[in-house]
C-alpha cells in the first residue's frame, strides 16, 4: 500500500533539538519532503531530499534518510516558539501513472519555555 | 509574486447547495492539484491536472468535479454539498514531473451544515 506514517505529537523545550520521524512505503520514491503548516495557513515547503542522499543540512534543519529502512527524520536545532506547527512528511510516487505526493497525517510540534 | 491563490478563504454552505472553489497560479506551472485536509488524515488528493486540457481522478474524487480552465486556473466544484465534505481544501501546483516540490495555496475552509 501507500502509507506514510508519523507520530502525531511532539513536545520540546525551547532551545532543545526536535526530531520528527517518518516512515514511508514506496521504495521507488525519488524525493521525500518536509512541509510545515502554521495555524490557518497552507503548507510551506521546508526542505526535501533526493533518495540517493543520506543527509541534507539547511541552517537549523537536518534531514536524515535511511533508504533501507524507509525512514526519514527532520531535526530542528535550537527549537524556537516560532517552530510550533504541524510538520508533514511526504513522498513522491509514480504509482497509478502520475506524479503525486503521499502525505503523512502530520506531527504537531509544541515548543514550550 | 502571488504564487497559488485560492478563493474564497472561508465558506459555509447548506446541504445540497453547490459551490465552486477557485485556484489560480502565476508561476507558469503545468500541473495542478486539489487536496482535502481532515484532522488526523493528512492531505488526500481529490483531482489533479497534469497539463492544460487534462484532468484525472485522485484518491477521493466522489462528489467533486474539476475544470482546468487554462494553464493558470483549476477549479473544484461541489455539485450537491454534503456534511462529509466539510474540510479544508488546498490547491497546489508544480512546474513539471520528476519529483519537484508542490507549491500550495493558503486553503479554503468549507463547512457544510
Amino acid at each position: 500500500g501507500e502509507d506514510v506514517e508519523q507520530s502525531l505529537f511532539l513536545s520540546v523545550r525551547e532551545g532543545d533539538s526536535s526530531v520528527i520521524n517518518c516512515t514511508y512505503t514506496d521504495s521507488s520514491s525519488t524525493y521525500l519532503y518536509w512541509y510545515k503548516q502554521e495555524p490557518g495557513a497552507g503548507l510551506q515547503l521546508l526542505t526535501y531530499i533526493f533518495s540517493n542522499m543520506d543527509m541534507k543540512q539547511d541552517q537549523r534543519l537536518t534531514v536524515l534518510l535511511n533508504k533501507k529502512d524507509k525512514h526519514l527524520s527532520l531535526r530542528i536545532a535550537d527549537t524556537q516558539t516560532g517552530d510550533s506547527a504541524i510538520y508533514f512528511c511526504a513522498e513522491n510516487s509514480l504509482r497509478g501513472g502520475y506524479n503525486k505526493l503521499i502525505f503523512g497525517a502530520g506531527t504537531r510540534l509544541a515548543v514550550h519555555p | 509574486n502571488a504564487g497559488v491563490t485560492q478563493t474564497p478563504k472561508f465558506q459555509v454552505l447548506k446541504t445540497g447547495q453547490s459551490m465552486t472553489l477557485q485556484c489560480a497560479q502565476d508561476m507558469n506551472h503545468n500541473s495542478m492539484y486539489w487536496y482535502r485536509q481532515d484532522p488526523g488524515m493528512g492531505l488526500r488528493l481529490i483531482y489533479y491536472s497534469a497539463s492544460e486540457g487534462t484532468t484525472d481522478k485522485g484518491e477521493v474524487p466522489n462528489g467533486y468535479n474539476v475544470s482546468r480552465l487554462n494553464k493558470r486556473e483549476f477549479s473544484l466544484r461541489l455539485e450537491s454539498a454534503a456534511p462529509s465534505q466539510t474540510s479544508v481544501y488546498f490547491c497546489a501546483s508544480i512546474l513539471g514531473g520528476g519529483g519537484q516540490p508542490q507549491h500550495f495555496g493558503d486553503g479554503t475552509r468549507l463547512s457544510i451544515l
